[in-house]
């Protein structure tokens, strides 16, 4: 069982690249988000979907876009990568509100 | 204002002993849930326990355990019996109901260093 595979695990973009996060879960969620973790503030939330073909804006969502065409994939896009885009990103997904939400392994984003 | 407080940046411990993270909510919906996750510096999330509002009982998990007070909204894990592999980052999370996302919003995170 796989869970949640982001890929890739590791980007260097330069400033002004566009690219696709990715993000896919065999668990037949329907809850799926994506946080961005800077030190010293937590995980803050970017994009959110509650099911295919839905999606909403999370605390952080100015220069990301997402898309949930299924409902296995969520993935999350840098129009015009800047520096101030640079951290680790999260995808997660969790199968109701009352239990846990399921990790993937982080993409360490450096954007010069 | 930030929904989720843990005002512990950083917390020691002796190996064997307890040790309380703080972690405060401010919310208004009456049905939401708080959640504990571990980060160790391997990076990954792990899910430690969950507490439910309407749950009446602190949910425990092990060596685990939430003090659940509602009025004071708080949400304090405890971890009993120390071990040095419990030193990581610990977050705090809430998902709101019926007026939120349903998706997780996360505190700032507290350091825990075990020693020996």
């Amino acid at each position: 069982n796989a869970g949640v595979t982001q890929t890739p695990k590791f980007q260097v973009l330069k400033t002004g690249q566009s690219m696709t996060l990715q993000c896919a879960q065999d668990m037949n969620h329907e809850y799926m988000s994506w946080y961005r973790q800077d030190p010293g503030m937590g995980l803050r939330l970017i994009h959110y979907s509650v099911g295919a073909g839905i999606t909403d804006q999370g605390e952080v969502p100015n220069g990301y876009n997402v898309s949930r065409s299924t409902t296995e994939d969520f993935p999350l896009r840098l129009l015009s990568a800047a520096p101030s885009q640079t951290s680790v990103y999260f995808c997660a997904s969790s199968g109701t509100p009352n239990t846990e939400a399921f990790f993937g392994q982080g993409t360490r984003l450096t954007v010069v | 204002a930030q929904k989720i407080t843990q005002t512990q940046p950083g917390m020691f411990v002796q190996e064997k002993e307890a040790v309380t993270l703080d972690c405060t909510y401010d919310t208004s919906d009456p049905s939401y849930g708080l959640f504990w996750y571990k980060q160790p510096s391997s990076g990954e999330m792990i899910f430690l326990i969950y507490q439910g509002s309407y749950d009446q009982q602190n949910a425990t998990e092990g060596r685990y355990s939430l003090n659940f007070q509602k009025a004071r909204k708080s949400a304090n894990l405890v971890i009993s019996a120390s071990q040095l592999g419990d030193s990581a980052m610990y977050f705090c999370a809430m998902r709101e109901g019926q007026g939120g996302s349903y998706i997780p919003t996360f505190g700032r995170g507290t350091s825990l260093i075990v020693h020996p």
